[in-house]
Order: structure tokens, then C-alpha cells, then sequence
């Protein structure tokens, strides 16, 4: 069975811009939660999305959206780029919603603000 | 916000040698899951254990859970070169709605010497 795929896997754009990031959960997981690793701030949850709804939302700005197909397949979008917005966003997908289910992560994509 | 501290910070020690460590966490819980990163790739699950357990092994990875004392500890048994990696637990904690939200802690740099 297929892990967490994610695409691209390294992407460098420059501030003000936006950037889409796409994330295909493991054949069946229905929720998709998004996070992001920075030296300084370690792993923070921006968001979870089950069945095509955010379910919840970590503490940061509405520049950072995102959303759920019917498939699951899942996109976050950033836009007007900060420096600071350079990290390692990292997607995880779980079967259920429900607890005591592991969540397992894709490889990341490396975001690079210049 | 981390949900809490990981001890030590880094650890370096011979192969074969075992390693612990240690995780505390601030909230009630429903679970708590231990990662590896190698080099800022994508998180590898080692293992969950559910606030009703005390105790789980898998392989060479023994990690028990105090829930009293909101922590943790992960113990590599016989350890590699290839256990070279950062570890983070991470928590997934009681919240309304019983959406997933996983609160990671700072990581533990483990270095396996040859």
C-alpha cells in the first residue's frame, strides 16, 4: 500500500507570492491534518480536513488555506509569501477521525522564501 | 505551542549501547505517539500507546506512559548506526469536537556512534 504522497517535494518562491502544496493520504484515510516544521518553532498543526470539511485550525494567519477533495486528496495553499513561511510542511493522514488512530506523514515539502 | 519538553535534548552514545528518552506533556490525553526524522525528512510512526496502557514494545522500541506524571519514555534497545535520527512524541489530546490535532513536543537529536 501507497504511504502518504506528497508534491512537490522542494519548491522556492519568492515573497508575495503564493504556492499550493498537495498532499494523496494513504489509500482509504479519510482525515488529512497539515503541519509546519521550523528550527525555531518546531512542529506546529495548521489544520485538519475530514470528508472535504476543516474540522479545526492551528493559530495561524488566514494566509494559510487549504482544502479536501472527495478523494481526500488534500491542498494547502499560502499566499503573499513571508520569509518566515520558509519551513519543511509536512502532511499526515489517518484512517478515522476518531482517537487512538495513528497518523502517519508524508515526506514533506520544502518550502524556500526568498 | 508544544505541549511539552523532551529530555534530553540530544543524546550521543556507542552502538549496541540502549537510549532513552523522556517526553512530558501538559493536558489529559487520549494517546501518545512516538516519530522519527532523519535529517529533516518526513516523520516515521514508531509506535502509539493509548492513555489506558502503561507499557508497549515493539522490536527493539519499549515506551512506557505515566499518566500521572504526564510523561513518557521511548527506549531503543541495542542501538544502530541507522537509529541516527530525531525523536518526537506527540499527543493527541481530549478536545471538543474530537478533531486530530497532534501537539508535538522539541525532539530528542539521538547519535548512534559506530
Amino acid at each position: 500500500k501507497a504511504g502518504v504522497t506528497q508534491t512537490p517535494r522542494y519548491l522556492i518562491k519568492t515573497r508575495g507570492q503564493q504556492v499550493t502544496l498537495s498532499c494523496s493520504p494513504i489509500s482509504g484515510h479519510r482525515s488529512v491534518s497539515w503541519y509546519q516544521q521550523t528550527p525555531g518553532q518546531g512542529l506546529q498543526f495548521l489544520f485538519e480536513y475530514f470528508s472535504e470539511t476543516q474540522r479545526n485550525k492551528g493559530n495561524f494567519p488566514g494566509r494559510f488555506s487549504g482544502r479536501q477533495f472527495s478523494n481526500s486528496r488534500s491542498e494547502m495553499n499560502v499566499s503573499t509569501l513571508e520569509l518566515g513561511d520558509s519551513a519543511l510542511y509536512l502532511c499526515a493522514s489517518s484512517l478515522y477521525r476518531n482517537m487512538n488512530t495513528e497518523a502517519f506523514f508524508g515526506q514533506g515539502t520544502r518550502l524556500t522564501v526568498v | 505551542s508544544q505541549q511539552g519538553e523532551e529530555d534530553p535534548q540530544a543524546l550521543s552514545i556507542q552502538e549496541g549501547e540502549n537510549a532513552t528518552m523522556n517526553c512530558s506533556y501538559k493536558t489529559s490525553i487520549n494517546n501518545l505517539q512516538w516519530y522519527r526524522q532523519n535529517s529533516g525528512r518526513g516523520l516515521v510512526h514508531l509506535i502509539l500507546i493509548r492513555s489506558n496502557e502503561r507499557e508497549k514494545h515493539s522490536g527493539r522500541l519499549r515506551v512506557t506512559l505515566d499518566t500521572s506524571k504526564k510523561s513518557s519514555s521511548l527506549l531503543i534497545t541495542a542501538s544502530r548506526a541507522a537509529d541516527t535520527a530525531s525523536y518526537f512524541c506527540a499527543t493527541d489530546a481530549l478536545a471538543s469536537g474530537s478533531a486530530r490535532q497532534l501537539t508535538f513536543g522539541s525532539g530528542t537529536q539521538l547519535t548512534v556512534l559506530p
